[in-house]
């Protein structure tokens, strides 16, 4: 089982470029959620996908928008990029049939925008 | 909203010494909660989670925590600390009817050989 994965690992950006990250849940799963964790900071909650549909949203802007495919894989795309978009994004699966709410989290893709 | 409080962001503790990471919630309903372990350049790892069965919960590597309804708690705690632990450890709490988590800010842990 390869678990939850993510690509890619880094990434840099300029100020109002766009970018996209993929992630792949582990597998049997069918729940996609994204995370932004800032430097020194918890992670926060961005969006979660179930069934092809954004099903909840944190507090992010519209610059922040997602897809989910029907194998389940997720895209998270962030537009005009702000300094402060800067951060490391956990992608987390987890399986609506599954215990408690236990999400498995993936690496990470450390975004770097200058 | 749910949320979580970790309060002192570093914490320094000695080789074989008690580690005890402090956390408090808040919750409208029974939370589930949950303690994940970062290390450097990775992603989260869980060590234990709450789901309102037995009230004192126990994980991998040694650590515990227990939950108090009474004082909004779940602390987590390992009796003898290992150079290994020393990583940042986040509580989360998440509402049973609804499959997100909020993390607190987290604690990062350091251990004095």
């Amino acid at each position: 089982d390869a678990g939850v994965t993510q690509s890619p690992t880094h990434l840099i950006k300029t100020r109002g470029q766009q970018v996209t990250l993929r992630c792949s849940p582990k597998s049997g799963h069918d729940t996609v959620s994204w995370y932004q964790q800032a430097l020194g900071q918890g992670p926060q909650f961005i969006f979660q996908y179930y069934e092809e549909e954004e099903r909840q949203r944190g507090n992010f802007p519209d610059r922040f928008s997602g897809h989910q495919f029907p194998n389940y894989s997720s895209e998270l795309n962030v537009n005009a990029l702000l300094l402060g978009d800067s951060a490391l994004y956990l992608c987390a699966s987890s399986s609506t049939g599954g215990s408690y709410n236990e999400q498995f989290f993936g690496p990470g893709t450390r975004l770097t925008v200058l | 909203a749910q949320s979580v409080t970790q309060l002192g962001s570093h914490v320094s503790v000695s080789e074989g010494a008690l580690v005890l990471l402090r956390c408090n919630y808040s919750s409208s309903v029974p939370p589930y909660l949950f303690w994940y372990v970062q290390y450097p350049n990775q992603g989260l790892q869980l060590l234990l989670k709450y789901t309102s069965a037995a009230t004192l919960v126990k994980g991998i590597n040694g650590f515990e925590a227990e939950f108090k309804k009474s004082e909004t708690s779940f602390h987590l705690t390992k009796p003898s600390a290992h150079m290994s632990d020393a990583a940042e450890y986040f509580c989360a709490v998440s509402d049973p009817g609804n499959n997100r988590l909020a993390f607190g800010k987290g604690n990062q842990v350091v251990v004095i050989p």
